[in-house]
């Protein structure tokens, strides 16, 4: 049973910092990895997509990476902002013939202090 | 890009009836959407996966008498709450993935909040 967790579960930093959110998985058979950014109260906005064929993925200040093999994903966010303080939530997806389903992790909380 | 709605954007009823939550995908097809629930501080757990002209497919754990999901045409499906408890109170958010694009991805909807008396 594919299982995903988030490290760390909060995080509080100064604006300007360069920071790195960690994701897990315990099933390399994955079909695409995503990142997502939840706001309070809100839904899921989507930033990132790795396909499981790829080693990372960039837009903006934001760098996404996948290490299939060690069940590893990595969100680089650099000179962190007052506006990217929200939830980021990792999700796997299995390939089709387990439906295209998503599996999240925990999120990490992120604030960024001005 | 694609959207996906949902209505409504939340709801309080009393405990013993039933709520119904529309998710809508606005600019394309989806044969298939799933439904999350959310508590607060926790992630998205996976309720079910709606399909088009067919029953949905429940995750373990979830009670399919009591979330029933109604997926009747290619851009609706509906989640209903059957007797409503305060238990139930969380924030309900579905996704609907575009299969004419060739991509996988989900297009998630703005959630649901629902709060049982």
């Amino acid at each position: 049973k594919q299982e995903v967790t988030q490290i760390p579960a909060a995080l509080s930093v100064p604006e300007g910092e360069n920071l790195v959110l960690n994701c897990s998985f315990t099933d390399s058979a994955i079909y695409n990895l995503q990142w997502f950014r939840q706001d309070p109260g809100k839904g899921l906005t989507s930033l990132l997509l790795i396909q499981s064929s790829q080693r990372e993925q960039t837009s903006g200040r934001l760098n996404a990476s996948l290490d299939k093999s060690s069940g590893r994903s990595t969100l680089y966010i650099a000179a962190s902002q007052p506006g990217d303080s929200a939830t980021y939530l990792c999700a796997v997806m299995g390939g089709s013939w387990q439906g295209g389903k998503l599996i999240f992790g925990q999120g990490t909380e992120l604030s960024v202090k001005p | 890009g694609a959207v996906v709605s949902q209505h409504p954007s939340w709801v309080i009823c009393k405990s013993g009836t039933s709520v119904k939550i529309e998710c809508r995908s606005l600019d394309f097809q989806a044969t298939t959407m799933f439904w999350y629930r959310q508590f607060p501080k926790q992630s998205l757990m996976l309720m079910a996966t709606s399909n088009e002209g067919s029953k949905a497919t429940y995750e373990q754990g979830v009670e399919k008498d009591k979330f029933l999901i109604n997926h009747a045409s290619l851009t609706l499906s509906t989640l209903t709450v059957t007797s409503a408890h305060p238990e139930d109170s969380s924030f309900y958010i579905c996704s609907a993935r575009d299969e004419d694009s060739g991509s996988e991805t989900q297009y998630f909807g703005p959630g649901t909040r629902l709060l049982v008396l």
